[in-house]
């Protein structure tokens, strides 16, 4: 079992479309962070969450923190085929090491 | 940019020989990480260093070990190569907000390992 859940696992929609992607723990963060990855290349960083309730926008992109900091969701609204790609969650448990759940992989057909 | 450079990009390798991979960044962080990355399991902690010669393990450290003689280089080995460590491997580095109240990664572009 990992540390951080993430779901659905495959998603695959049409341009236009709304979806939300999830990512859950039974383990309180001080805040979790969403990547997107894209074939041979590295994650990148695309938002923090830290405070619990936090809603944090980014273009078509809403990231919420659950009021408990135990989970998190991304949002996209309509859908382009740029925003194809995979999609982690990550957290630090401890003070020193970080953990990525198993990602959420993205299709958006044009 | 956060100055990651892992290399070599891309290994074969056989079954039982050593492997080093290399990560060097340029920018004096402390905290360095290796990961490896499969299919169906996303990013995998392998090891860990917090400063120099300060290492600790990840989730999946068996077969491997790690170290960090000078700041900017953190060196994976693969003790003897088994065909179940073919992956991507990916270094990182990470950012620390005021307080430790956040962490952010940034990553190198990964080196593909195969063992045949």
């Amino acid at each position: 079992t990992q540390l951080l859940e993430q779901s659905p696992q495959f998603l695959s929609i049409q341009e236009g479309e709304n979806l939300t992607v999830y990512c859950n723990s039974s383990s309180v963060f001080s805040s979790l962070q969403w990547y997107r990855q894209e074939p041979g290349e590295g994650p990148v960083l695309l938002v923090t969450v830290v405070t619990g309730g936090e809603v944090k926008k980014l273009k078509r992109l809403t990231f919420q923190f659950g009021d408990a900091r135990k989970d998190s969701s991304l949002h996209i609204t309509a859908a382009q085929p740029g925003d194809t790609g995979l999609y982690l969650c990550a957290g630090a448990p401890g003070n020193n090491d970080m953990r990525f759940g198993a990602g959420t992989r993205l299709t958006v057909k044009p | 940019d956060a100055g990651i450079t892992q290399s070599p990009r891309h290994k074969v390798t056989e079954t039982g020989t050593p492997v080093t991979l290399r990560c060097h960044q340029t920018e004096n962080h402390r905290y360095m990480y290796w990961y490896r990355q499969d299919p169906g399991h996303g990013l995998r902690l392998i090891h860990y260093s917090y400063g120099v010669k300060d290492t600790d393990k990840g989730e999946v450290s068996d077969g491997y070990s790690v170290s960090r003689s000078k700041t900017e280089d953190f060196l994976l080995t693969l003790e003897s190569a088994t065909s179940s460590q073919t992956s991507v491997y990916f270094c990182a580095i990470r950012e620390t907000g005021v307080g430790l109240s956040f962490t952010e990664a940034f990553f190198g572009q990964g080196t593909r390992l195969t063992v045949v």
